[in-house]
Formats: structure tokens, sequence, C-alpha cells
């Protein structure tokens, strides 16, 4: 069975400053998905990015990078440039196309002004 | 396009009684699953129909139930209603199950009382 971890509860960030926020997941699946979503207070689930598990090279969106680890299944995401908008819960999850999406419990950002 | 539309975006129900839920998807998408997501919990997979066929159900009680119709719109339903089902129910599309990115409509708040 898929699972999928997030370590931190809560985070905070100051204004401009860069964040990154732990993930990490366990598959028996060679093949798979990664995802982070994010979730604003208006309760509306957003893709943040999404990675390949075959694909080598760190997925990029903006001010939002990832640094997958396959070896350690690992899976962070990096925000930079933090800005009040980014103030959400953020999701990470796995899909491995057989079994349904896995979400981890998710890390509460708070950016601060 | 359009996103991921579900109604209603609020109910009140007291214990006993059922209710259902509505999802409609992207247009062109013909995945639809439904996740649970309460404080305690976080987001629990309840279902996913691709095609009008079922292809997946998590681990909830028989009395959550569903379907999807030949234009893709899901429903759920949820009998004689419990106090611990009080939950956001979030409704995703893709275009194909597992591996697409899916796509969350705004969620329906259930309260049961």
């Amino acid at each position: 069975a898929q699972t999928v971890t997030q370590s931190q509860p809560e985070m905070s960030v100051q204004e401009a400053e860069t964040v990154t926020l732990s993930c990490t997941y366990d598959t028996s699946e060679s093949n798979y998905y990664l995802f982070w979503y994010k979730q604003p207070p208006s309760r509306q689930m957003i893709l943040v990015i999404r990675q390949e598990a075959y694909k080598q090279q760190n997925a990029t969106e903006n001010r939002f990078s990832v640094n997958f680890q396959k070896a350690a299944k690992s899976f962070s995401l990096k925000i930079s440039d933090s800005q009040l908008g980014d103030t959400a819960m953020y999701f990470c999850a796995s899909d491995s196309g057989n079994t349904p999406l896995v979400f981890g419990k998710g890390t509460r950002l708070s950016v601060i002004a | 396009k359009a996103g991921v539309t579900q109604t209603p975006r609020y109910l009140i129900k007291t214990r006993g009684q059922q209710v259902t839920l509505s999802c409609s998807p992207i247009s062109g998408h013909r995945s639809v699953s439904w996740y649970q997501q309460t404080p305690g919990q976080g987001l629990q997979f309840l279902f996913e129909y691709f095609s009008e066929t079922q292809r997946n159900k998590g681990n909830f009680p028989g009395r959550f139930s569903g379907r999807q119709f030949s234009n893709s719109r899901s429903e759920m339903n949820v009998s004689t209603l419990e106090l611990g089902d009080s939950a956001l129910y979030l409704c995703a599309s893709s275009e194909r199950p597992s591996t697409d990115t899916q796509y969350f409509g705004p969620g329906t708040r259930l309260t049961v009382l």
C-alpha cells in the first residue's frame, strides 16, 4: 500500500523568504506520480506541481520547485519569494495508477508580512 | 473551460437522514473521484468512476455509494447519516483514471446534527 508522510504539521515564513515543505512516501510501484496540492482557506484544492517518477529532472512551476530524491523516497516542495497568497494547507500526494491518489496529512503554511 | 462544480455547497442534515451530493466534471473529463476530508482523518478516498464504472472504492461502509452518468456527472449518496459523516466532500475530475492530474471542485460541506 502507498503511504505519504508530511512531518511538519505547521510552518511559517516571512514574506519574500524561501520555505521548504517535506514529504516522504512509500510505494512498491515502479511507475508513479507525485503531486503537491494547495488548499487555501477558501477550500478550493489547487494543483501546485506534479512530478513523474521516471523523470530525473525536478519539476518547477514559477516560484515553486521540488527536490525529488527517488532513492530516499523524498519529495519536498520549495517556495521561493513567499507571498501572502501562499498561506494555505499544502498536501503531498502519490498516485501509482493502480491505486487511488493517497494524500499526506498536510502542512499548514502561514506567510507573515 | 469551466472547473469542477459541486452542488450543494453546504448541507445540514439530521442523523438517520440520507443525502445526495452532485459533481459535474470539467468538460472532456471522464474520470471522477470522491474524497472525504475531516480534521482528524485528513483526506480519505471514497470512490473513483470512469465511463460509468466504479474502478476503485475506499474503505467506507456500504452506506456510502455513488454512480456516474453517461455525461460523466457523478453523484454520491450517504444513507442513514451519522454524526461522524460531517465532513467536506470533495470531488475531483481527470481526463483518464489515475496518474492523470486530478482537478478538484470547491467541495460540499455536510453537517450532520
